[in-house]
């Protein structure tokens, strides 16, 4: 059974930094792309972030780009994201989402239950 | 970047009608490279169909996709009590990979 479980969100001042984590287990970690994908309160899906089963392509989306750096550790089956530079507008539920690929270029075939970042003074 | 636009945005019905929700796409999927996806309150997205028409594992059957081009569709057949949430569209024929503003399934 697939498993994905984030971790690292919380409140962070608008200009801070935060780590989010996600755990995977069920699957052979480095044979799939990750992503994070996000969802404002209220609010539809943003993909935000992916990376290779290697971890030799990352993808960013815009409103990203810059601020944000996706990582793994196929060595521990875990996916990062470190965000810097933190905004408003980037507060939202963070979902860990497995690509149906080793490329991150496919539909999100799997979803942790996500982890709340909320970015205010 | 391509937009998927979602109709109708809140659908009423009850349980046992027929459901069809559309999403149309500001320029052509290439392959069809489209899914829907289906999301409870307070609960990650699940996902139900890839590929415009292919059910991802364990969706029932009652859940069918079709469509190509721009304009796409997931048709419920007979409504569960279990099926009224909220369904997204979402293309991956083309960076990035974008997904459309949502549709509302409601108990009428």
């Amino acid at each position: 059974e697939v498993q994905l479980l984030e971790s690292g969100g919380g409140l962070v001042q608008p200009g801070g930094s935060l780590r989010l984590s996600c755990a995977a287990s069920g699957f052979t970690f480095n044979d799939y792309a990750m992503n994070w994908v996000r969802q404002a309160p209220g609010k539809g899906l943003e993909w935000v972030s992916g990376i290779s089963g290697s971890g030799d392509s990352t993808y960013y989306a815009d409103s990203v780009k810059g601020r944000f750096t996706i990582s793994r550790d196929n060595s521990k089956n875990t996916l990062s994201l470190q965000m810097n530079s933190l905004r408003a507008e980037d507060t939202a539920v963070y979902y860990c989402a497995k690509d149906a690929a080793r490329s991150s270029v496919y539909f999100f075939e799997y979803w942790g239950q996500g982890t709340l970042v909320t970015v205010s003074s | 970047e391509i937009v998927l636009t979602q109709s109708p945005g809140t659908l009423s019905l009850s349980p046992g009608e027929r459901a069809t929700l559309s999403c149309r796409a500001s320029q052509s999927v290439r392959n069809n490279y489209l899914a829907w996806y289906q999301q409870k309150r307070g609960q990650a997205p699940r996902l139900l169909i890839y590929a415009a028409s292919s059910r991802a594992t364990g969706i029932p059957d009652r859940f069918s996709g079709s469509g190509s081009g721009t304009d796409f569709t997931l048709t419920i057949s007979r409504l569960e009590p279990e099926d009224f949430a909220v369904y997204y569209c979402q293309q991956y024929g083309s960076p990035p990979r974008t997904f459309g503003q949502g549709a509302q399934l409601e108990i009428k």
